[in-house]
């Protein structure tokens, strides 16, 4: 199994707080990503990164910001939760050669009330 | 931009054959991967074609037709650990190399 981790696993929060989710690899792969999976959408991606500090936007970035500063750590932000943003968020990671073949993180259920 | 159609639920039973299909418009495609994910769980990778054709993994199979931008799922030998969403997801496209998801598939294995 890729080396992943992400937390928290479980956060509840209010409308209007800002949160901060972690993605950890142990893998030196050179690409992560951030997507959020909701029933009936399937996964959708939020932001990736294709190096330190190198981050781009995916289908569903407003209202979320992600930072790169070490090759191991992706991190996401919401800067004030909405509701709309109550989710699974899922974290990947992919070597960006051969089949680039994405591997997922346990996941992160927030729940913003 | 990119659309990826599955079904949304399917039922078997244990020790038979399943087919999960996957169609998709992209205009441009780099591979088409599917994923198994269990109920709270992260999704697992299973298969990658990017020619067409049927690529083999045990009790499952993959296939891939580019031209009809069709694709299969085939699991034989069904067991109850079977249950599980199956995800279709394509890379190319107005995404570039990042990878665009089918809503899944719900397959529940019936004893």
């Amino acid at each position: 199994d890729a080396g992943i981790t992400q937390s928290p696993r479980h956060k509840v929060t209010e409308t209007g707080t800002p949160v901060t989710l972690r993605c950890h690899q142990t893998e030196n792969h050179r690409y992560m990503y951030w997507y959020r999976q909701d029933p009936g959408h399937g996964l959708r991606l939020i932001h990736y990164s294709y190096g330190v500090k190198d981050t781009d936007k995916g289908e569903v970035s407003d209202g979320y910001s992600v930072s790169r500063s070490k090759t191991e750590d992706f991190l996401l932000t919401l800067e004030s939760a909405t509701s709309s943003q109550t989710s699974v968020y899922f974290c990947a990671i992919s070597a960006g050669q051969g089949t680039d073949t994405q591997y997922f993180g346990p996941g992160t259920r927030l729940t913003v009330l | 931009g990119q659309n990826i159609d599955q079904p949304t639920e399917m039922t078997a039973t244990e020790g038979a054959i399943v087919q999960i299909n996957c169609t998709y418009q992209t205009s441009g495609f780099n591979g088409l991967f599917w994923y198994q994910q269990h109920a709270g769980e992260a999704p697992t990778f299973l298969s990658y074609n990017v020619l067409d054709g049927l690529e083999e993994k045990g009790r499952f199979s993959s296939f891939l037709s580019r031209s009809k931008g069709y694709s299969y799922l085939l699991l034989k030998e069904l067991q109850m650990k079977d249950s599980a969403s199956y995800l279709c997801a394509v890379r190319g496209g107005s995404y570039g190399n990042k990878l665009v998801f089918g809503a899944g598939t719900i397959l529940r294995v019936k004893s």
